[in-house]
């Protein structure tokens, strides 16, 4: 079973739309969650942190639901310069190891 | 933004060429990591350097062979790879090892003929 698992998409909505991505660990010892963003042909940019109380930043909410094993993404207002491939990252804080889903392509339409 | 730099941006060789690709990070960080990416399936981390220690090497085959001269500077080399080595390889660094955020650069898109 996949570490991280992400619905690859792709996702395609219109500007002003409102979009959530679901990502899932199998890990419970799981300790420290994260979403990057990878632009075509570009390297992972981090996005947010996942705190266990949720937190926002603008327009993008990050929540995280140990009981059921997942972090969502909530991107509200969608702008053309979201689209992007959006990397769910979980680590288990054993070691060193940082585990990536293969990411949810999205597509803001204008 | 020249936090984590990695050269060269592109490299093409042979199967029994030899060549090492270069990440330099700027953050003063501690840790530094190489991952691999390939098409359809998620980054794979392959080496963890924490002050110029190696903490994980992820199964990684022998012809890869990582070098941590100090904690701005991290290599890889490269030795009679195979077609299915090609790739993205991917430098990132943080803080320290653990939690902490990591900065990725730009990467190194490999192609093994």
């Amino acid at each position: 079973r996949k570490e991280v698992e992400q619905d690859p998409g792709p996702f395609n909505v219109p500007e002003g739309a409102t979009v959530a991505f679901n990502c899932t660990y199998s890990n419970s010892a799981s300790q420290s969650f994260f979403w990057y963003r990878q632009d075509c042909r570009k390297e992972p940019k981090l996005l947010m942190s996942v705190y266990s109380s949720g937190n926002e930043d603008g327009r993008f909410t990050a929540q995280l639901n140990r009981a059921s094993q997942y972090i969502s993404l909530l991107i509200r207002d969608s702008k053309l310069s979201d689209s992007a491939t959006y990397l769910c990252v979980v680590n288990i804080n054993t070691g060193n190891q940082f585990y990536f889903g293969t990411g949810t392509s999205l597509t803001v339409i204008p | 933004e020249t936090g984590v730099t990695q050269t060269p941006r592109h490299l093409v060789m042979g199967m029994t060429n030899k060549k090492s690709l270069k990440c330099e990070q700027h953050l003063g960080h501690n840790a530094m990591y190489w991952y691999k990416q390939s098409a359809k399936k998620p980054l794979e981390l392959m080496f963890v350097y924490n002050f110029k220690e190696q903490t994980e090497n992820n199964s990684v085959p022998s012809r890869f062979s990582p070098e941590c001269p100090n904690s701005s500077h991290l290599f890889l080399h490269l030795h009679t790879l195979q077609p299915e080595d090609s790739a993205l390889y991917l430098c990132a660094s943080s803080q320290k090892t653990g939690k902490e955020t990591q900065y990725f650069g730009p990467g190194t898109r490999l192609l093994v003929l």
